[in-house]
Order: C-alpha cells, then structure tokens, then sequence
C-alpha cells in the first residue's frame, strides 16, 4: 500500500526528446514537491503545489513544467532533456497547508533519468 | 537563507560501535524543525528522527538519538549499537515552522562494517 508512489523508477532517453514522470500521493496531504538529487547526491527543491496550486518554483529551467491536476496527483514534464539532467528526481507529500513542519516530508522512492 | 552543513563526508564504523553524525545549521528564526533522513542504497528517503527547536528535550527513537544544541546550532545524530542495515547516505534537513520547504546538507555515506 505504497503511501507516495512514482512511476517510471528508471528512465533512460535520448538528448532533446521530451518526458513526464508521474507521482501520486495517497496520504490525504495538500502539499506536494519535486525535488531534484544529483550525481553527489545533493538534494534540492524544484517545486511545491499546495491543493493544486503552485507555491514554490526555485531557479529550474522553464523546460520544467510541473502539472498537477489534483491534490493527489503531482506530474512532471521535461521538454527538450539535456545530458545534465539526468539525475534522480523524488516526489514527496506533506500535510497541511503550508506542509507539515512537525511531521516532515513523505517520500516517493524516486526516478532516476539518464540522458544520453 | 537557511543552510545546512554536514561536515563529514564519509564515516565508516564496526558493527555494534556507537558513531555520531554531525549537522550544523545556519537561521536567524527561532520556530524551526530539524530533521535526519536515511537513505539506504534502495534509494528511499526514509525519515528517522526529528526535533523541534522550541523544545528543549532532546529526541530519540530506539537506537537514534540527536544532540540538539539551539546556540551552536547544531543537530547532531548518534546511532547506538549500530547494525549492518544501518549503512546508508544520512541527510541533515531543516524547516522554518512557517516555510514550505526542506533545505538538506549535503550528506554522509556511513558505512558499516562487519
């Protein structure tokens, strides 16, 4: 009964061919992110949907275009891919508006994308 | 902006040994939270203690406990009597209780040894 569940584990694609990955939480949380981690393992924040709507977009390319179409469900769209995004992406949910300081993150168990 | 530092990279110990994780952290907030999360070689963010700043007890959970140190801003994870399926990449991660996102350290590979 997995609580924050991503789809595909493993992607591997070619230089300029666009993708999605997709995450959907089943926890009843109003916030979700994409975050980014990188070949040293650094984690950092992408974006944030509280109910839908955007609350955090940090310095990523526009070719990263987050969709969330409900509460539930927050996707990831990546035109034009470029070697140096390859990297593992997670999903997590927090509960609460504003997430959930208390309680921290849910984590999906990510999506490692290779560029070639 | 917040920081999170994790001063060391690597840390490898024998199995059943005590080890301590180090955090430190930089914010001018006083209502935070901190966190560590464990990161197995499955990949899955797992979390496996928090605090919260506002109290002063520190927090434990079985075999992991934290020294919190509010002035040195420090966050510190000690893991007892440690087990082979402790090895992992450990995250430092702090919140602002009024801010919507996680900001983590940079990591620390333990590994333990039989």
């Amino acid at each position: 009964d997995t609580a924050v569940s991503q789809t595909p584990k493993y992607l591997v694609t070619q230089m300029g061919n666009d993708k999605s990955i997709k995450c959907e939480q089943n926890l009843g949380h109003d916030t979700m992110y994409w975050y980014k981690q990188d070949s040293k393992k650094f984690l950092k924040i992408m974006f944030s949907y509280n109910n839908k709507e955007l609350i955090i977009n940090e310095t990523v390319p526009n070719r990263f275009s987050p969709k969330s179409p409900d509460k539930a469900h927050l996707n990831l769209h990546i035109n034009s891919l470029e070697l140096g995004d390859s990297a593992v992406y997670f999903c997590a949910s927090s509960q609460g508006l504003q997430g959930s300081p208390r309680y921290g993150y849910t984590f999906g168990s990510g999506t490692r994308l290779t560029v070639v | 902006a917040q920081t999170v530092t994790q001063s060391q990279p690597e840390m490898s110990v024998q199995e059943a040994e005590t080890v301590t994780l180090s955090c430190t952290y930089d914010t001018s907030e006083s209502n935070y939270y901190l966190f560590w999360y464990k990161q197995p070689p499955s990949r899955q963010m797992i979390l496996v203690i928090r605090q919260e700043a506002y109290k002063q007890q520190n927090a434990t959970e079985n075999r992991f406990s934290v020294n919190f140190q509010k002035a040195a801003k420090s966050f510190s994870l000690k893991i007892s009597d440690s087990q082979l399926g402790d090895t992992a990449m450990y995250f430092c991660a702090f919140m602002n209780g009024g801010a919507q996102k996680l900001v983590f350290g940079q990591g620390t590979r333990l590994t333990i040894n039989p």
